[in-house]
């Protein structure tokens, strides 16, 4: 079974702390997310990696970077954690042969929450 | 423009109930993949069905059954006798061509609370 883990399912931050948020998938997938999930809007896509050290911004980058040095991780950063950050933050992978067929696997989430 | 729209936003059904989720998208793509994902309260989502753009045949799965129609761009769920343990938010995604590699756009979701 594919398994992605993340580190934490829960987090409390200060405003303007610098927040890792750490994603690591099992199954050798070349394509790692993030998203993040807030009621009423699902799931935004925040970055994503196609292979190591290399990155796209999705739809909503502003405030976030990513690390990809290994394969197997992925790295969401928050530079200066700020409120409006607060949310559930979803990892995810799939397998790049796939092409657009692949299903995304996802991680359990991290609910993180800025005061 | 993509889009995938989940104009429901909660449903709230007693068991046994057939109840069916509603899924709108829009693509100027011919070739598109179509999925459903089931978020049980644990949080993680769990993949359900994809189904291309070339098949509209229906799907059945158990007490799950998906109606793909091309013509009204829907790509609905229904759950047949519900049960208490359906309760979740389900999100309807589409699947586009991203540059370098292929994403997701999500719907809003709905959630879907099943009363015993």
């Amino acid at each position: 079974d594919v398994k992605v883990t993340q580190s934490s399912r829960y987090l409390v931050k200060r405003t303007g702390e610098k927040v890792f948020l750490e994603c690591v998938q099992d199954m050798d997938h070349e394509n790692m997310f993030w998203y993040r999930q807030d009621p009423g809007l699902g799931l935004r896509l925040i970055y994503f990696s196609y292979d190591v050290k290399m990155k796209e911004k999705g739809d909503i980058p502003e405030g976030y970077s990513v690390s990809r040095e290994k394969k197997e991780r992925f790295s969401l950063i928050l530079e200066s954690a700020s409120t409006n950050q607060t949310s559930m933050y979803l990892c995810a992978s799939s397998s790049r042969p796939s092409g657009r067929a692949g299903e995304q696997f996802f991680g359990p989430g991290t609910r993180l929450t800025v005061l | 423009a993509q889009k995938v729209t989940q104009a429901q936003t909660e449903i709230s059904v007693v068991e046994k109930e057939d109840v069916t989720l509603d899924c709108v998208y829009e693509t100027r793509d011919t070739t598109y993949y179509l999925f459903w994902y089931k978020q049980p309260p644990s949080g993680e989502l769990v993949f359900l069905i994809r189904r291309n753009s070339f098949d509209e045949q229906n799907e059945i799965s158990g007490r799950y059954s998906w109606n793909f129609q091309k013509s009204t761009s829907s790509f609905n769920f229904t759950i047949t006798a519900s049960q208490v343990v359906d309760s979740a938010v389900y999100f309807c995604a589409l699947s586009v061509y991203g540059g370098a590699t292929n994403k997701l756009i999500f719907g809003t979701g709905t959630l879907l609370a099943v009363q015993p």
